[in-house]
């Protein structure tokens, strides 16, 4: 079975433009969840999704969005960049996201270098 | 979920069994611990979890202490390839909403 998948890998914007992120997850994984790493920061949650809907959210300014689609695919979207966005951003996707016993499985993430 | 408490860094000899600790003393009932590890720039890496009886996969055991408040990470023969950061979480996993910490720098050393 594949594994989650993010496209692009790498991506280098300047400030002030937008940017949307994919994410395919795991086949019959229905929830998706978005990290952010930097450095200074680590690894935060950024939002999950559910049946197309936001069901969780990290703290994040409202600049930082998301969606999911029919087939569980999803996108987030950064707009008005700022240099501090630039991050490592993954994806991981679990079967429900509801269940005490499941499992996270993450992608290998999409590097955003913000000039 | 529960915050954890993780040595920054380790050393593991090659071959030698690397016992990472964790210390999760505000742990809940219904809370799973979760290892993770995430070599350079890669995607986080799922290794175990487990509620509280011992558990075993083809990569590592975990062992968590009766009262849950704590647990490890067993590699038991690691190898050059096991050199990450490894992180442990105590979550519910409702919502898939993980808090990572700054987990354990492991150097597996020749």
């Amino acid at each position: 079975k594949a594994g989650v998948t993010q496209t692009p890998r790498y991506l280098i914007k300047t400030r002030g433009q937008q940017v949307t992120l994919s994410c395919s997850p795991i086949s019959g994984h229905r929830s998706v969840s978005w990290y952010q790493q930097t450095p200074g920061q680590g690894l935060q949650f950024l939002f999950e999704y559910f049946s197309e809907t936001q069901r969780n959210k990290g703290n994040f300014p409202g600049r930082f969005s998301g969606r999911q689609f029919s087939n569980s695919r999803s996108e987030m979207n950064v707009s008005t960049l700022e240099l501090g966005d630039s991050a490592l951003y993954l994806c991981a996707s679990s079967l429900t996201g509801s269940q005490y016993q499941e499992t996270q499985y993450f992608g290998p993430g999409t590097r955003l270098l913000v000039l | 979920d529960a915050k954890t408490t993780q040595p920054p860094s380790m050393d593991c000899a090659e071959g030698r069994a690397a016992n990472l600790p964790c210390n999760h003393s505000t742990i809940s009932g219904n809370e799973y611990v979760y290892w993770y590890r995430q070599i350079h720039s890669q995607g986080p890496q799922y290794i175990i979890h487990g509620l509280k009886n011992n558990e075993t996969n083809e990569m590592a055991s975990l062992i968590i202490t009766e009262d849950r408040k704590s647990s490890t990470l067993i590699l038991p023969h690691a190898t050059l390839r096991d050199t990450a950061v490894y992180y442990c979480i105590a979550a519910t996993n409702t919502g898939n909403q993980f808090y990572f910490g700054t987990g354990t720098s492991l150097t597996v050393i020749p």
